[in-house]
């Protein structure tokens, strides 16, 4: 079964880090591009960041550029975003989801994981 | 950019609703749609515009190209109540929450 299941959210003070994992199984992993996506309390979905299947290419939004890096350990079928500087907005919920890229340039994401639960306030 | 709407919707089991999003520019058929339940992960239920994700059932249907989209539920079933959002590369709609009249 083609599974992605997120872990190490916390309850974390402002100003501090925290390390997501994303365990996948079922598929292919290191030909997989791979997101973070987001979502605050009540909101909408937020583009976080990407990896390319490699681990060579990898993109951010700006709200986290900077404080934020993702990675990837495709011998243990991981994706990870490690997240320093966290602030009060940075609150949410966050899914990585498995890409199905077309020529590089577009693409949707049709695996998603339940989903990890970080929450920043003093 | 990508506009969505209505924000929210009321509708009845059985009605036809439709939701749609606008793109600020031309961006071909590169446009999807995803069904999210309170408390769950989003699920693809439309990709690059009117292509149905397998297992989804066929009273969901989406359309367009260039700038404007639409989704479309022909029927509306109890288990369809959700919110929707649409998604282009690194970019969400706003979402819209459809609800039971």
């Amino acid at each position: 079964e083609v599974q992605l299941v997120e872990s190490g959210g916390d309850f974390i003070q402002p100003g501090g880090s925290l390390r997501l994992s994303c365990g996948a199984f079922g598929f292919t992993f290191s030909t997989s591009n791979m997101n973070w996506v987001r979502q605050a309390p009540g909101k909408g979905l937020e583009w976080v960041s990407a990896i390319s299947g490699s681990g060579e290419d990898t993109f951010y939004a700006d709200s986290v550029k900077g404080r934020f890096t993702i990675s990837r350990d495709n011998s243990k079928n991981t994706l990870s975003l490690q997240m320093n500087s966290l602030r009060a907005e940075d609150t949410a919920t966050y899914y990585c989801a498995k890409r199905i890229d077309n020529r590089g340039k577009t693409y949707y994401m049709d695996v998603w994981g339940t989903g990890t639960t970080v929450t920043v306030s003093s | 950019q990508m506009t969505q709407s209505p924000s929210s919707l009321s509708a009845s089991v059985g009605d036809r609703v439709t939701i749609t999003c606008q793109a600020s520019q031309d961006i071909g058929n590169n446009l999807n749609w995803y069904q999210q339940k309170p408390g769950k992960a989003p699920e693809l239920m439309i990709y690059y515009a009117s292509n149905l994700r397998t297992g989804v059932p066929s009273r969901f249907s989406g359309s367009g190209s260039g700038t404007y989209f639409s989704f479309t539920i022909s029927s509306l079933q109890p288990d369809d109540f959700a919110t929707y959002y649409c998604q282009r590369v690194d970019t969400f709609g706003q979402g819209t929450k459809l609800e039971i009249k």
